[in-house]
This record gives structure tokens, sequence and C-alpha cells, in this order.
């Protein structure tokens, strides 16, 4: 089946600096992924949407700037977290398109996440 | 609109009953709606889809309802055993975008 792998599975780093993860689909190309991020207790919000060989499109109120999302090849797109605070920790979890469904709609194949610690 | 939750509600069932998890979404231009499964630090595992054009799917052990008059959907669950603990979100799209909107999620707890 399709398998989407996220790396790495958990980060902590120091208020300022960077995280890069990696989203992966393995056995099928995605031109479209999805990067959507989970507080604790709470559902899953969309970030943006993440297209192959374009520009990221953000939802109202992610800035572009701070996460930087590159979509470079058919089966990788990358989040960075950039200059990282502890209001940024998360659960960062990637998406993408596979095989459609009985019913003929694309399912869509979630990645197992990426927990972002900030101290 | 996007629905965002601040609290999981909780459902408790005892194991071997069946369980009904319930979803409200409020736009009339969705037309196909998945639930997902989410264990504890985990990514959603897709459980089951349906589309506007129908009102009721089955699965194994699962059945989506749908009520497009009062924009409700329903997951149902039968014979619950212990490893479907878990967090339960119902997703929407609508006609021709991409995005899928998550709901609010529901817990599932399952009593021995």
């Amino acid at each position: 089946g399709a398998v989407v792998s996220q790396h790495p599975s958990w980060v902590i780093c120091k208020s300022g600096t960077s995280v890069k993860i990696e989203c992966r689909s393995l056995d099928f190309q995605a031109t479209t992924m999805f990067w959507y991020r989970q507080f604790p207790k709470q559902s899953l919000m969309l970030m943006a949407t993440s297209n192959e060989g374009s520009k990221a499109t953000y939802e109202q109120g992610v800035e572009k700037d701070k996460f930087l999302i590159n979509h470079a090849s058919l089966t990788l797109s990358t989040l960075t977290v950039t200059s990282a605070h502890p209001e940024d920790s998360s659960f960062y979890i990637c998406s993408a398109g596979s095989r459609p469904s009985t019913v003929g709609a694309n399912v869509l194949t979630f990645g197992a996440g990426s927990r972002l610690t900030v101290l | 609109g996007e629905s965002v939750g601040l609290h999981l509600p909780t459902l408790s069932v005892q194991e071997g009953d069946n369980s009904i998890i319930n979803c409200a979404y409020s736009n009339s231009a969705s037309d196909y709606f998945i639930w997902y499964k989410q264990e504890s630090g985990k990514g959603p595992q897709f459980i089951i889809d349906i589309r506007s054009n129908m009102d009721k799917r089955q699965g194994q052990r699962v059945t989506v309802l749908l009520n497009k008059t009062v924009k409700h959907l329903s997951l149902q669950i039968a014979a619950t055993q212990p490893g479907d603990s878990a967090v339960y979100f119902c997703a929407e799209k609508t006609q021709g975008a991409q995005k899928l909107v998550f709901g609010q999620g529901t817990r599932l707890t399952i009593n021995p």
C-alpha cells in the first residue's frame, strides 16, 4: 500500500535555530503534498499545500517566511521551521495523495508525524 | 469555514459494544468525507470514505452515515475491540479542491 515517510520522528532544538522535516512518498509519486500542524488534544490544522516544482500555497495566518516548504521532486517535500521558538513546538504531519479509494477519490496517506520541541 | 477543536470530546464504551462517533460539518459545498483514526503519537490512518451522492457505506466493522440535510456525518464501529481506542477525525473536501479540512475529533476509549 501507499506509504508516506517522515523524518525525523522527533527533534529537540534550541530557540532561534532552524529545523528541517522531510516527507517522502515511498512507493508512489505525489505532485501535491500537504503539511499539517497538530497541538496536543487538538485537531489537524492545514498549514500549506506543497506543489512539486512550484511555490507552496499557504493557509491564512501561516507565515511563509517562517515555515519554508520545498517540493523539489515527486517524492520529497521538506518543511523548514526557521528561527524556531517554543511556541512552534508541535506535531507536524505531512500527507500525500495516493491511490483512488473504492469511491473513486484520491485518499490522502499520512506520515507518522514529526514532534518538534523547541527549548 | 475551518473546523477547529480546542478540546477533544470523549466517548467511552464497553468492549464488544457498538460505538457511534458523530461529526458536524459546516460547508454545504463539501462533497467528499473521510474518517481517520489517529493513535497516540502517530499520523492519521484512513478508515472509510463516502461521497456526497451516497448516504451510507459499510466496511469491515465500520459504517459511515451521511445526512446532508443537517450536515452530519457519523461513524459506527461494531463490536469494539481494545485496539479501537484512538482519536477519530472526520475530514471534508469540496469539489475541485485538493485540501482536506479536519473536524475536531473524538477520543474513543474501550473499557474492558
